[in-house]
């Protein structure tokens, strides 16, 4: 079983649906990342979180530490938010390292 | 401030060729994370460098690969002898304290091997 698990693996949605992506570890963090891959291109940050929620525009993170569990909130979604949207976990390594573990990704295609 | 970069953005060498990656961090950051995403897997971490020093190579394959960050210049992903399962997307990010949560990435590097 992977540490970082991440739902729906695809995800279609027509133009301003309300989407969600979820996430669940098993292992101890230090913080999680919602991260952005568009198609060939670079890794965007979107959030860090350790406990509670953020919010930037249109996306919301959550995050449930008791639970291991976070949600990425996209309200009313756009074409250009098709990506690959990646759960990220730092594992808690005592502080000396914060390599991140990742989930495999979430797909999103966002249609007109 | 300029953001993390790599380069080259593309390379393509032949089996058994060297490939170089290059990876500046973020002006002030001293630690290196490299991470490399095969064709149709996810990202997997491969190793955390300080200036001068491999904190972490676990994620490193064992023959072939290595890293460096040195006390001036870029940090170095070297692989020897590449083969067509070298072929990925290497990324590089940089954070500006031990055991820093927050880290930026580089665009990456796209390695062909044909």
């Amino acid at each position: 079983k992977n540490e970082v698990e991440q739902s729906p693996q695809n995800l279609t949605a027509q133009e301003g649906e309300f989407i969600t992506i979820n996430c669940s570890y098993s292992v101890g963090i230090s913080a999680l990342h919602w991260l952005q891959q568009h198609p060939g291109g670079g890794i965007v940050s979107l959030f860090m979180l350790s406990s509670g929620k953020k919010k930037h525009g249109r996306l919301i993170a959550t995050i449930n530490i008791q639970e291991k569990h976070s949600s990425l909130h996209i309200t009313a979604s756009h074409p250009r938010d098709s990506a690959v949207y990646i759960c990220a976990v730092a594992g808690w390594y005592g502080g000396a390292t914060n390599k991140l573990i990742f989930g495999t990704g979430t797909l999103l295609a966002v249609q007109p | 401030n300029a953001g993390v970069m790599q380069n080259p953005r593309h390379l393509v060498r032949r089996r058994g060729q060297e490939a170089r990656l290059r990876c500046s961090p973020m002006k002030g950051h001293s630690h290196v994370y490299w991470y490399r995403q095969l064709p149709e897997e996810g990202l997997k971490f491969m190793v955390y460098l300080q200036k001068e020093n491999i904190i972490d190579e676990s994620g490193m394959p064992k023959e072939r690969f290595s890293a460096e960050f040195p006390k001036e210049g870029p940090s170095i992903l070297r692989i020897q002898q590449v083969v067509r399962g070298d072929s990925a997307a290497y990324f590089c990010a940089s954070s500006p304290e031990t055991g820093g949560v927050e880290q930026f990435f580089g665009p990456g590097t796209r390695l062909t091997v044909l």
